[in-house]
């Protein structure tokens, strides 16, 4: 059971280029989840997305896309990377919207933008 | 707006020692309250949660009571372990919808 998995795990760009990062799950959640941490900030939410071709914004989204063409994947997108933009980024699922569900994480993608 | 405030770190205590982190949250109506473990180079793990007033979430000898009172939702842990070094968050799910609000982390450091 691989559960949620992240790729690539490590990645360096540069300011302007575009970097997409891949998430995917096999118990076939509904939900997923983008998150980036920050020190001090903890987990912010980015992009969140219900199902298949629904997503919606999160606190941070400016600056990333996403979609979502299958249950499975959730790729995110910094269309042009800016410094601000270095970061471990978080995916995350879930079964259920209800609140009282619990997320679980991938273990995250480190990347720096020079 | 929701927001969930923890005690500041970094934490070091010594094997055995008692372990408490505070954490203290804002929010509308009956909010979903969680503790994630974050162990170095992972991804966070959910350690326990509490979903309604007086609940007490508790795993691997950790404990937190869902206090609306005081809107708070503390850890706890009798005896901790080299082990339990790690990075702790609170974090709560408003009612109603699966969107975490997470504090900012206490990193937690037990020496043998």
């Amino acid at each position: 059971d691989a559960g949620i998995t992240q790729s690539p795990r490590y990645k360096i760009t540069e300011t302007g280029r575009q970097v997409t990062l891949m998430c995917h799950q096999t118990w076939s959640h509904s939900y997923m989840f983008w998150y980036r941490q920050d020190l001090g900030h903890g987990l912010r939410l980015i992009y969140y997305s219900a199902a298949a071709d629904i997503t919606d914004k999160g606190e941070v989204p400016d600056g990333y896309v996403v979609s979502r063409s299958k249950t499975e994947n959730f790729p995110l997108t910094l269309e042009s990377a800016t410094r601000s933009q270095t970061s471990v980024y978080f995916c995350a699922s879930s079964r259920d919207y209800a609140s009282t569900d619990t997320q679980y994480f991938g273990p995250g993608t480190r990347l720096t933008v020079l | 707006g929701n927001s969930v405030t923890q005690m500041e770190g970094p934490v070091t205590l010594s094997e055995e020692a008692f372990l408490t982190i505070n954490c203290t949250y804002t929010a509308t109506g009956y909010p979903s309250l969680f503790w994630y473990v974050q162990y170095p180079g992972e991804g966070l793990q959910l350690l326990l949660k509490a979903t309604k007033a007086d609940d007490k979430g508790s795993n691997k000898g950790f404990e937190a009571t869902y206090r609306k009172e005081t809107t708070s939702f503390h850890l706890e842990k009798g005896s901790v372990q080299v082990s339990d070094s790690a990075v702790y968050f609170c974090a709560l799910s408003p009612q109603g919808a699966q969107k975490l609000v997470f504090g900012q982390g206490t990193r937690l450091t037990i020496n043998p």
